[in-house]
């Protein structure tokens, strides 16, 4: 069974405009967390955010925040004022508490995001 | 600061041949330290971990090997390589102990084509 789903293959966002990235995921470990990463056409995989399952408030770092829903299993990013910069692929991945198999990052298929001028 | 460098940044190798990609980590002791690939237009495969020197833990059979000789190097090997093993590469790189927040930080890729 699919752990982590991301349903966009592609979204495309007006520069300067705010957009969402879906990931939804599926654990029964009560001890998780969950990364969004950022892949420009270059290659490298750019940590963006994380949030703990014992979070009690979203994650937020500068223009990224994750829209952290524990009971509906939803962890979507969102990008504020977007920069043409943004353009990239997005990966969203989870990490299984001790419980799992020695904590390796699981990835969705990723979210093609194009910021258009 | 940690920092995170895997070279050669892209190779073109033909079947049968042998593959070294190497991995090194600074500022850091003791890392936990990964390979994966990421197949075009597809999400990223663990393919083996390390949480010691001389330790490693494969998670999908293939030809391809991993070591680690030295706590901060992590060495991807192939005796002979396969079409199939053209992809990109990632190393990567995590503190102990291991648990949901330890984030994982990636090097800048390896290009792999297999002709």
């Amino acid at each position: 069974a699919q752990k982590i789903t991301q349903t966009q293959p592609g979204m495309f966002v007006q520069e300067k405009e705010a957009v969402t990235l879906d990931c939804t995921y599926d654990t029964s470990d009560p001890s998780y967390g969950l990364f969004w990463y950022k892949q420009p056409s270059s290659g490298e995989m750019i940590f963006l955010i994380y949030q703990g399952s014992y979070d009690q408030q979203n994650a937020t770092e500068g223009r990224y925040s994750l829209n952290f829903q524990k009971a509906r299993k939803s962890a979507n990013l969102v990008i504020s004022a977007s920069q043409l910069g943004d353009s990239a692929m997005y990966f969203c991945a989870m990490r299984e508490g001790l419980g799992g198999s020695q904590g390796n990052l699981i990835f969705g298929k990723g979210t093609k995001l194009s910021v258009k001028p | 600061s940690q920092t995170i460098h895997q070279w050669p940044a892209t190779l073109v190798q033909p079947v049968g041949s042998p593959l070294s990609l190497e991995c090194t980590v600074e500022g850091t002791s003791n890392p936990n330290l990964y390979w994966y690939r990421q197949a075009a237009g597809r999400g990223l495969q663990l393919l083996f971990y390390s949480v010691g020197i001389g330790q490693i833990s494969s998670e999908v059979p293939q030809n391809l090997s991993a070591s680690r000789p030295q706590d901060r190097q992590f060495i991807l090997s192939s005796k002979k390589l396969l079409l199939s093993d053209s992809g990109f590469y990632l190393c990567a790189w995590s503190v102990l102990p291991q648990g949901s927040g330890n984030t994982i930080y990636f090097g800048e890729g390896s290009w792999l084509t297999v002709v």
